[in-house]
């Protein structure tokens, strides 16, 4: 059973504060990492895509990978109101190119 | 920037009628799939579709459902004999090739009275 957990919050920051998402998986053979955004009744907007252990930075978000762990998480720095949304964390487990999407963590940024 | 777009918007059916929901997928793209989103639930894989034909289906990809590639854009999901759960964002994606990241389009509202 392929399993992508998320924390569903809300998480509720400052405006300018740093927000942290976190996601863990089951399958210690998962290759691809990604992070969407989606605002409420639209789409997933993709973010980042991570592949490697370590950090991905675009920006003001950084994508950090720990496979020994099984955790991806998600970054934001100087988080403004307009990030508020639910971000959708996705793991292609195992050999398959279909992703897991996890339940969501939704990001209340507050002025 | 290049983008799925997908037809209709909103598309409401009564039970039992069947519905066709359209995509055109990023034209450099070879992978397309289907996803729905039940109304606060998390987005759920359906189909992906490589090459002419199905790649991959998940348990809800029963009979009641087909996809078809009918010319070099257009990217269709059929549901026939809609039933009331079936009502979802029903969203589009594509991918430049398998686990590359997926762009989505903007979504189907599926509404089953």
């Amino acid at each position: 059973q392929k399993e992508v957990e998320q924390n569903s919050g809300p998480l509720s920051v400052p405006e300018g504060a740093i927000a942290s998402l976190n996601c863990t998986y089951s399958d210690r053979g998962s290759q691809s990492f990604f992070w969407y955004r989606q605002y409420s009744g639209k789409s997933p907007e993709l973010i980042m895509s991570i592949y490697s252990n370590g950090d991905k930075e675009d920006g003001r978000f950084t994508a950090q990978l720990n496979k020994a762990s099984q955790y991806v998480s998600l970054l934001i720095r100087d988080s403004q109101p307009s990030d508020s949304a639910t971000y959708l964390c996705a793991v292609n487990e195992g050999g398959s190119y279909i992703p897991t999407f996890g339940r969501g963590t939704s990001l209340i940024v507050h002025p | 920037e290049p983008e799925v777009t997908q037809t209709p918007s909103h598309q409401v059916t009564q039970m039992g009628q069947e519905v066709i929901l359209r995509c055109v997928p990023i034209s450099n793209h070879l992978y397309f799939y289907w996803y729905r989103q039940i109304l606060g639930q998390k987005v759920e894989f359906l189909v992906s579709f490589y090459n002419n034909e199905i790649s991959e289906k998940s348990e809800i990809f029963d009979d009641q459902f087909s996809v078809e590639r009918p010319d070099g854009s257009n990217f269709t999901l059929k549901i026939r004999s809609t039933k009331l759960e079936d009502s979802a964002m029903y969203f589009c994606a594509s991918s430049e090739g398998g686990g590359r990241p997926q762009h989505f389009g903007d979504g189907t509202r599926l509404s089953i009275l």
